[in-house]
C-alpha cells in the first residue's frame, strides 16, 4: 500500500520570505513524486515531479521540491512566496510499476502581504 | 481551450437514481484517470484506462460504480442506486503516452460536483 502524509494543514508565511510544504510517502517500490496546486474555483495543476535523476527538482512558478530517499520525503520548497502562491498544495505518490496516484490530504499555503 | 472537459459540472440527484458523467481528454492522451474528491480530502483514485482498456480498479469503486471508454477518447463514470454517501467532486485526469516530456504528468477537468439528497 502506498500513502502521503502532509502534516501541516495550513502554511502561513510573509510575502518575500522562503516556503517550505512538507510532504512524506512510503510505497513498496521505486516512488514517483508529485506537487499540484489547485486555486480557489479551478482545476488541479501540476507543479513538479521527481521520477528519477537528481534529487532537486525544479517547477513551474519557481517552485522547487528535493526528494529525500532515507527520509522519504520530498518537501515543497520557494526562495520567496508571492501573495498570488496563496492555494492548497497536494503532494502525490506512484509506484512505479502501478498508475494509482494517492494525494495527501493538501496543505493550504497562505502568503500574508 | 483544449483541456480536459467534464460534464455535468454539477448534479443534484435523489438517493436511488443513477447518474452519469462524461469525460473528455485532451486529444493526443491516451491515459485517462477517474478520481472523488471529498472536502478536506486530496483526490481518491478510482480507475485508470489506457486507451480502450481499464487497467487498474480501486476497491473504492463498488459494484455501484462503473466506468467506460469504449473507443479510447471520451470516458462516462456511472453511478447506479446513488447514496448520501456518493456525494463528491468528481475529477477525470488524462496523460499522454510514454514518451512525451510531460509523460506522467495528469492534466485535470474541471470536475463534477454530485449532490445526493
Amino acid at each position: 500500500a502506498q500513502s502521503v502524509a502532509q502534516p501541516e494543514d495550513q502554511v502561513n508565511v510573509a510575502e518575500g520570505n522562503p516556503l517550505t510544504v512538507k510532504c512524506t510517502y512510503s510505497v513498496s517500490g521505486n516512488p514517483y513524486l508529485f506537487w499540484y496546486v489547485q486555486y480557489p474555483n479551478r482545476g488541479l495543476q501540476f507543479l513538479l515531479k521527481y521520477i528519477t535523476g537528481d534529487n532537486l527538482v525544479k517547477g513551474s512558478y519557481g517552485f522547487e521540491a528535493e526528494f529525500n530517499k532515507s527520509q522519504t520525503s520530498f518537501h515543497l520548497k520557494k526562495p520567496s512566496a508571492l501573495v498570488s502562491d496563496s492555494a492548497l498544495y497536494f503532494c502525490a505518490v506512484r509506484d512505479q510499476g502501478y498508475q494509482k496516484v494517492t494525494f495527501g490530504t493538501g496543505t493550504k499555503l497562505q502568503v500574508i502581504p | 481551450d483544449t483541456g480536459v472537459s467534464q460534464d455535468p459540472r454539477h448534479k443534484i440527484t435523489k438517493r436511488g437514481q443513477n447518474v452519469t458523467f462524461r469525460c473528455d481528454p485532451i486529444s493526443e492522451h491516451n491515459r485517462l484517470y477517474w478520481y472523488r474528491q471529498t472536502l478536506g480530502q486530496g483526490p481518491e483514485f478510482l480507475t485508470y484506462f489506457q486507451n480502450e482498456a481499464q487497467l487498474e480498479k480501486s476497491r473504492l469503486l463498488s459494484d455501484r460504480f462503473s466506468a467506460e471508454r469504449p473507443k479510447g477518447s471520451f470516458s462516462t463514470l456511472e453511478i447506479q442506486r446513488t447514496e448520501q454517501g456518493d456525494s463528491a467532486m468528481y475529477l477525470c485526469a488524462s496523460s499522454t503516452p510514454k514518451g512525451y516530456p510531460s509523460y506522467n504528468e495528469q492534466f485535470f477537468g474541471p470536475g463534477t460536483r454530485l449532490t445526493v439528497l
